[in-house]
């Protein structure tokens, strides 16, 4: 069966340093991965996408990198600040329709 | 711009009872996804429109939930009768040109 796993549902991490979250999946062969963040009582928010045919991709602090042969996509963030905090959610979209599956998400705190 | 509109913001409902939620996405989106999202958990698509067709309804409880996107602009989504496991925040999200979904603020239902 399908399934999209993210690592440890909390990551504690120290300002300043690298945040490494992890998105895994099985029987899926998604045309693109997206991140996003959600922070509590509200909506997901887009922060980058990355193709099936792309190794890696940069935003600013923000790092993501796609290897569809481990099927697995790392979201880093450097230099982490508290305002980092929040859930990040990882989504497979596969087929022309567009359709999105979501991870449960890794929710990060980042302590001053 | 303005963004994905959503009401109402919260609800409370007894079980068996109905209820309906507004969706109004950004100006010229094609694509209007809902989603539930149950506490501790990722968003899981619920019904897809592309206009004022379904794309993917798969994981829509077709026996309780309904939904219509008139004039491919709005959306409602609808439960009837409404079941205690429904208690859950549902989000919509719009998509135009490019792949990134823009998300409402959600509407948290409680049943009781």
């Amino acid at each position: 069966s399908q399934k999209i796993e993210q690592n440890s549902e909390a990551l504690n991490i120290q300002e300043g340093k690298t945040a490494t979250l992890t998105c895994n999946y099985t029987n899926y062969s998604p045309a693109y991965l997206q991140w996003y963040r959600q922070d509590p009582g509200r909506g997901p928010v887009f922060l980058l996408l990355i193709r099936e045919n792309e190794k890696e991709k940069r935003k600013e602090r923000l790092k993501v990198t796609f290897d569809t042969t481990l099927k697995q996509s790392l979201f880093h963030i450097t230099a982490s600040q508290p305002a980092d905090s929040a859930t990040y959610l990882c989504a497979l979209e596969t087929g022309n329709a567009g359709k999105s599956t979501f991870g449960d998400g890794t929710t990060l705190t980042v302590k001053p | 711009e303005a963004g994905v509109a959503q009401s109402p913001r919260y609800k409370i409902i007894e079980k068996r009872q109905s209820v309906a939620f507004w969706c109004n996405p950004i100006s010229g989106h094609a694509t209007l996804y809902w989603y539930q999202q149950i506490l501790g958990q990722g968003p899981k698509l619920l019904i897809q429109f592309q206009n004022n067709g379904v794309v993917d309804d798969s994981q829509l409880p077709k026996d309780r939930f309904s939904a219509e996107r008139l004039k491919g602009v709005d959306s409602t989504l609808k439960i009837q009768p409404a079941k205690l496991e429904d208690s859950a925040v549902y989000l919509c999200a719009s998509k135009g040109s490019s792949y990134e979904q823009y998300f409402g603020p959600g509407t948290r239902l409680t049943v009781t």
